[in-house]
């Protein structure tokens, strides 16, 4: 069975400084993708970030990064420069093959002007 | 581009109605949607799979005579609740993806919100 863990219920950060996300996963699968959703107080779901499993490079979005460690199977996201704009949820996420979204619990992120 | 609406975006209905929640996907095609159900505070959880011109896939636990899913085109996907009851009360969730596109890709509504009296 696939499992995602988000360990962290809520997280803050002084604006301007960066934060860290946790996400643990959980696969039989080597073949994989792995996401990074952010809900803002408008609800609507919105792709931060995606990485394919066979990628060793981490992928990068501007001042969103991801550590992809596959062999821990944790996949953190990196967050920059953090803006007002980023306070939301963040969901990690993990698709196999035709397999759908498994989401984790979430992370409410506040970020402290 | 690569738009997915829903509408309507709130209701309140009384129980024991049925309620119908639209998604489409404006600027393209969508082979396959998909139905979440996220309750408050919570993660979405998957409740179906809905391919056009097919029958819908339900996730275990999800009654299908509840929650009717019709995929009639490439565009348009409905959820209907049919008896609804308090516990039925949630944000519902549709996503897209597109015809032709990669697996991985799926675009998000922006969700309903279902409140049952």
């Amino acid at each position: 069975a696939q499992t995602v863990t988000q360990s962290q219920p809520e997280m803050s950060v002084q604006e301007a400084e960066t934060v860290t996300l946790s996400c643990t996963y959980d696969t039989s699968e080597s073949d994989y993708y792995l996401f990074w959703y952010k809900q803002p107080p408008s609800r609507q779901m919105i792709l931060v970030i995606r990485q394919e499993a066979y990628k060793q490079q981490n992928a990068t979005e501007n001042r969103f990064s991801v550590n992809f460690q596959k062999a821990a199977k944790s996949f953190s996201l990196k967050i920059s420069d953090s803006q007002l704009g980023d306070a939301a949820m963040y969901f990690c996420a993990f698709k196999t093959g035709a397999n759908n979204l498994f989401f984790g619990t979430g992370t409410r992120l506040t970020v402290i002007p | 581009g690569a738009v997915v609406s829903q509408h309507p975006s709130r209701v309140i209905c009384k129980s024991g109605t049925s309620v119908k929640i639209e998604c489409r996907s404006l600027d393209f095609q969508a082979t396959t949607m998909f139905w979440y159900r996220q309750f408050p505070k919570q993660s979405l959880m998957l409740m179906a799979t809905s391919n056009e011109g097919s029958k819908a896939t339900y996730e275990q636990g999800v009654e299908k005579d509840k929650f009717l899913i019709n995929h009639a085109s490439l565009t348009l996907s409905t959820l209907t609740v049919t008896s609804a009851h308090p516990e039925d009360s949630s944000f519902y969730i549709c996503s897209a993806r597109p015809a032709g596109g990669p697996k991985d890709t799926q675009y998000f509504g922006p969700g309903t919100r279902l409140t049952v009296l």
